[in-house]
């Protein structure tokens, strides 16, 4: 059974880098047909998508957090990360790392989601 | 941006009733439009993609219809399991937009 799995700090300065890890078990993140992405929710809110990456490294942000954010992947470890520059409170959300199954055109598979609080 | 809009904001139904969800974008998105349910403390799980096609494992009471800009989705006969918050999203032109979400709650 596949699985997605956060993992990274759940408590940041404000000011500082956010940096999250999703790992992929028992698959192959090598394949044509997903993408990986990082999805949040803060409190109480709704689900906002951040970014995602292909397999090949090619990416797309959301531009409201563009100028904020870096999204890579390492195949060989089956890994994703995400790093989000000079948080503020704003950025307290639950993270979401998803699979996005490009023959669904859906995220069809979800992490558990990691809770990082932004506080001094 | 792609502006997704969902209604109505909450909803409460007794168990076995149906129910109708509503979902709108602010420009059209042909059927490029998922569904997906969330159950307090838990990950959204994908129901619709393409605007009616059911997820695995998804049952029949799931019906998602609509294009361009107006979607619906439609449970019949609500189990205990359905209830919780409700969200439309849009991968039609980037960046993916979500709806607000739609809380079904126990009557």
């Amino acid at each position: 059974q596949v699985v997605l799995q956060e993992s990274g700090p759940g408590l940041v300065k404000p000011s500082e880098t956010l940096s999250l890890t999703c790992t992929f078990f028992n698959g192959s993140m090598n394949s044509t047909n997903f993408y990986w992405g990082w999805i949040r929710q803060a409190p109480g809110k709704g689900l906002e998508w951040i970014a995602s990456v292909f397999f090949r490294g090619d990416t797309h942000f959301n531009p409201s957090l563009r100028s904020r954010v870096t999204i890579s992947v390492d195949t060989s470890k089956s890994q994703f990360s995400l790093r989000l520059r000079s948080v503020t409170a704003a950025d307290t959300a639950v993270y979401y790392c998803a699979r996005d199954a490009l023959l669904l055109r859906g995220f069809d598979l979800w992490g558990q989601g990691t809770t990082v609080t932004v506080s001094s | 941006e792609t502006v997704m809009t969902q209604s109505p904001a909450t909803l409460s139904v007794s168990p076995g009733e149906g129910v109708t969800l509503s979902c709108r974008a602010s420009q059209s998105i042909k059927s490029d439009l998922d569904w997906y349910h969330q159950r307090p403390g838990q990950a959204p799980r994908l129901l619709i993609y393409r605007g009616s096609s059911r997820a695995t494992g998804i049952p029949a009471r799931f019906r998602g219809s609509g294009s361009g800009t107006d979607f619906t989705l439609t449970i019949s006969s609500l189990q205990s399991e359905d209830f919780g918050l409700y969200f439309c999203q849009q991968y039609n032109n980037w960046p993916f937009t979500f709806g607000p979400g739609t809380m079904v709650d126990i009557k």
